[in-house]
């Protein structure tokens, strides 16, 4: 099966920091990925969309400046959270999807990155 | 507008008990398609299931079944005889046609299986 890394697993840093979170897909390459935050004890929240090669699409309400999303390669994608504050502890979840499927709805999650602000 | 509803937040049981959980979803579309998670304590999103629009017919994979009714707009998932291994969070989500990209996710429900 498709499968999703993420990296770190974990992470904790200063506020006014930047961490950078990775979400490579390992045995299929993905045009697309998606990147969701899950506040404790919530459900996933769609922050945007990475197509490669192209600028993401971010969801109403998620500041673009500050959630930084890089997809330069149809394995990697990357977000990176800036000037971190304390409200910005969560956990994010990558997802990708699989080009070759002819239809767009699979996605294959991976295990998340716990960021907490410190 | 499309959207997910799980009524259920915490349900819990005593191992062996059936168990079934509640997705009613919201949506204009006519093609769509709906999928269950499950969240362990790790935090990994399992997938369990996914079902388009045009099959209504209900699903049986071992102790796992869902029942799929278009007429009430749910899509519920039953855990028969159930494991404290089961004890997890089970999100419903929906994708329209349209929008294949966007997931959109029920609250969950935080299921617990006591031994």
């Amino acid at each position: 099966g498709a499968v999703v890394s993420q990296h770190p697993s974990w992470v904790i840093c200063k506020s006014g920091t930047s961490v950078k979170i990775e979400c490579r897909s390992l045995d299929f390459q993905a045009t697309t990925m998606f990147w969701y935050r899950q506040f404790p004890k919530q459900s996933l929240m769609l922050m945007a969309t990475s197509n490669e090669g192209s600028k993401a699409t971010y969801e109403q309400g998620v500041e673009k400046d500050k959630f930084l999303i890089n997809h330069a390669s149809l394995t990697l994608s990357t977000l990176t959270v800036t000037s971190a504050h304390p409200e910005d502890s969560s956990f994010y979840i990558c997802s990708a999807r699989d080009h070759r499927l002819a239809v767009a709805y699979e996605q294959y999650f991976g295990p998340g990155t716990r960021l907490t602000v410190t | 507008a499309q959207k997910v509803t799980q009524a259920q937040t915490e349900i819990s049981v005593v191992e062996k008990e059936d168990v079934t959980l509640d997705c009613v979803y919201e949506t204009r579309d006519t093609t769509y398609y709906l999928f269950w998670y499950k969240q362990p304590p790790s935090g990994e999103l399992v997938f369990l299931i996914r079902r388009n629009s045009f099959d209504e017919q209900n699903e049986i994979s071992g102790r796992y079944s869902w029942n799929f009714q278009k007429s009430t707009s749910s899509f519920n998932f039953t855990i028969t005889a159930s494991q404290v291994v089961d004890s997890a969070v089970y999100f419903c989500a929906l994708s329209e046609a349209g929008n294949t990209d966007k997931l959109i996710f029920g609250t969950g429900t935080r299921l617990q299986v006591f031994p």
